[in-house]
């Protein structure tokens, strides 16, 4: 059973233009959404993280939205740069446990 | 800060044989995690523990996978005997105790590929 889907699997953008990648869950008791970037032969790193509260969370050019009526989150990466290529996963924990439930990732390809 | 620590980065072995990673948490890190990697797939978590006591253990295969974490601080993933469908990156991840501020903040290792032939 996939807790946490995530689309799409791969996308290329132009550098400047705006990423997008959405994820949709099942689960109503998660309450903790992160991003995670992950290089070539690197662990996942957090990116940006939201809770249910907010509609939407901006951290310089990344920004998550949120709409809990859907149960579906997105990342939206502006001013995409060629350094941002990289997968990103989306995860979501429930409220009292920190446990991680990923999804399938997404490659980002940013051409220059 | 020093970050999760994996060792080996890479292994290959044989169907059948044995092997095992080894994991050093962040520094007063109290919850520590590891998850299976399989190319193209999200992270999947096989077993969290609190200090040295076992959270989670419920997708680990329990009939090949053993894990612990003595003194609540290193700990040792062992996979014996190893089959092809093994054949994944092993992540090891660390985070603040449950209930923490940050419990949810998991700060991973670069991780441990293993091939199984």
């Amino acid at each position: 059973q996939q807790q946490v889907k995530q689309s799409p699997q791969s996308l290329i953008v132009q550098k400047g233009g705006i990423s997008i990648i959405n994820c949709a869950y099942e689960n109503t008791a998660f309450d903790y959404f992160p991003w995670y970037q992950q290089f070539p032969g690197k662990g996942p790193a957090l990116l940006i993280a939201i809770r249910p509260d907010v509609s939407e969370k901006k951290e310089g050019r990344f920004t998550i939205s949120f709409n809990k009526s859907a149960k579906q989150f997105s990342l939206h990466i502006m001013d995409s740069q060629p350094g941002d290529s990289a997968t990103y996963f989306c995860a979501a924990s429930r409220a009292g446990y920190s446990t991680l439930t990923f999804g399938k990732g997404t490659m980002l390809l940013v051409s220059p | 800060e020093a970050g999760v620590a994996q060792s080996p980065r890479y292994k290959i072995i044989e169907k059948r044989q044995s092997v095992a990673f080894w994991c050093n948490p962040i520094s007063g890190h109290a919850t520590l995690y590891w998850y299976q990697q399989i190319l193209g797939q999200g992270p999947k978590l096989l077993i969290q523990f609190q200090n040295n006591g076992v959270v989670d253990d419920s997708q680990l295969p329990k009939d090949r996978f053993s894990a612990e974490r003595l003194k609540g601080v290193d700990s040792t993933l062992k996979i014996q005997p190893a089959k092809l469908e093994d054949s994944a990156v092993y992540l090891c991840a660390s985070s603040l105790g449950q209930g923490a501020s940050g419990a949810n903040v998991l700060t991973f290792g670069a991780g441990s590929r293993l091939t199984v032939l």
